[in-house]
């Protein structure tokens, strides 16, 4: 079975600052995807960024990127010129191949943004 | 695209009773799932359908509970004779196809008193 770890349960940034979150994974399967979701407390669930592990170029979204290193499944988050709106739950989440109906998520890393 | 809604958006209930939670995808998505998030944990899958057809259920999905999708479009997840550990947010999410992005709705929390 897969596996989703996150490390950090708190991080806390000064607004403006870069913060990375880090998140480990495990899987015997080559093909598969990984996510970032935030989780402001609205409670609903965003998709912050998707990456396709066949790809090897890291996924960015604005001032969102990630560090994907397949080999040491590791697959971090990194926020840049981070704002008020970016405090939230972060869950780094898992799913196999293309006819995957599953995602694994991770426990969370709480983001705090210091103005 | 009016997101995926669910309702209702609490239920306090007492222990022992039936409670039935309703979610609404994006008209367009085929693909259905029901997540559980307990307090300090991520969401955990409970079950996907593929229009009417439920494919999947997780073996955290004992038989108080069911879920239907009838035509394919909106779904239902009931859980009968609740119990204290059922207490949780039980989230829906839709997608047009597996590995894309999935659409989440802002959740049902459930507490059991």
């Amino acid at each position: 079975a897969q596996t989703v770890t996150q490390s950090q349960p708190e991080m806390s940034v000064q607004e403006a600052e870069t913060v990375t979150l880090s998140c480990t994974y495990d899987t015997s399967e080559s093909d598969y995807y990984l996510f970032w979701y935030k989780q402001p407390p609205s409670r609903q669930m965003i998709l912050v960024i998707r990456q396709e592990a066949y790809k090897q170029q890291n996924a960015t979204e604005n001032r969102f990127s990630v560090n994907f290193q397949k080999a040491a499944k590791s697959f971090s988050l990194k926020i840049s010129d981070s704002q008020l709106g970016d405090a939230a739950m972060y869950f780094c989440a898992y799913s196999s191949g293309a006819g995957s109906y599953q995602l694994t998520f991770g426990k969370g890393t709480k983001l705090s943004v210091i103005p | 695209d009016t997101g995926v809604s669910q309702d209702p958006r609490h239920k306090i209930t007492k222990r022992g009773q039936n409670v039935t939670f309703r979610c609404d995808p994006i008209s367009e998505h085929n693909r259905l799932y029901w997540y559980r998030q307990t307090l300090g944990q991520g969401p955990e899958f409970l079950t996907y359908f593929q229009n009417e057809a439920q494919l999947e259920k997780s073996r955290l999905l004992s038989d108080r509970f069911s879920a239907e999708r009838p035509k394919g479009s909106f779904s239902t997840l009931e859980i009968q004779r609740t119990e204290q550990g059922d207490s949780a947010m039980y989230l829906c999410a839709s997608s047009l196809r597996g590995g894309e992005k999935l659409f989440f709705g802002s959740g049902t929390q459930l507490s059991v008193l």
